[in-house]
């Protein structure tokens, strides 16, 4: 069974700062998640990646298969960007098939 | 539909009732998940559906918990007896088995009081 790290589990910032959280991940997987986590629960898929990069407004993913590590970066960081952040690693079927991050809590201070 | 629908987005129940959450994939979508996230916990494993194969209940917490999946498609899990500890988000995922793509709903608040 995969086993996902991410890093790091809590991270405090200044609005405007250049933020990276990172995952690490055991085993090959088909694709990597990140999604995002408000506090009233709710969850959205941010970025599903299998390989390089991929960039939605001042947020960047990025995955390096060989290294079995894939980034999430928040530039111009805002107070609003404060969630929980998870990573998730999907090997294409059966019930282990998915694996969770435990999550990395972001708060950005205005 | 578009994407993966789950419903109700939340949901506040008393303790010893009864809830159903639903869960609609995408369609054609042969594989899904039930997880869920309690209060400052990671996302823990319930569930897996394939197709027309006997589901993996391996992590349903109790025999209070059940799920079912009609017709390959709509997917509800049912929680009998509430108890506070089970206030938790629970959360829906569908792909094509042995496809790259996993889809995600936006997940049901449940708080039981």
């Amino acid at each position: 069974k995969n086993e996902v790290e991410q890093s790091p589990q809590n991270l405090t910032a200044q609005e405007g700062e250049f933020i990276t959280i990172n995952c690490s991940y055991s085993v090959g997987i088909s694709a990597l998640h990140w999604l995002q986590q408000h506090p009233g629960g709710g969850i959205v898929s941010l970025f599903m990646l299998s390989s390089g990069k991929k960039k939605h407004g001042r947020l960047i993913a990025t995955i390096n298969i060989q290294e079995k590590h894939s980034s999430l970066h928040i530039t111009a960081s805002h107070p609003r960007d404060s969630a929980v952040y998870i990573c998730a690693t999907y090997s294409g079927g059966g019930a282990d098939g998915l694996t969770f991050g435990k999550g990395t809590h972001l708060i950005i201070q205005p | 539909g578009a994407g993966v629908s789950q419903s109700p987005s939340n949901k506040v129940t008393e303790k010893g009732k009864d809830v159903e959450l639903r869960c609609d994939p995408i369609s054609g979508h042969t594989a899904l998940y039930w997880y869920r996230q309690s209060l400052g916990q990671g996302l823990e494993f319930l569930i897996y559906f394939q197709g027309n194969s006997a589901p993996d209940k391996s992590g349903l917490p109790s025999d209070r918990f059940s799920a079912e999946r009609t017709g390959g498609s709509v997917s509800t899990l049912t929680i009998q007896r509430t108890q506070q500890e089970d206030s938790a988000v629970y959360l829906c995922a569908s792909s094509l088995f042995g496809s790259r793509g996993l889809f995600f709903g936006s997940g049901t608040q449940l708080s039981v009081l």
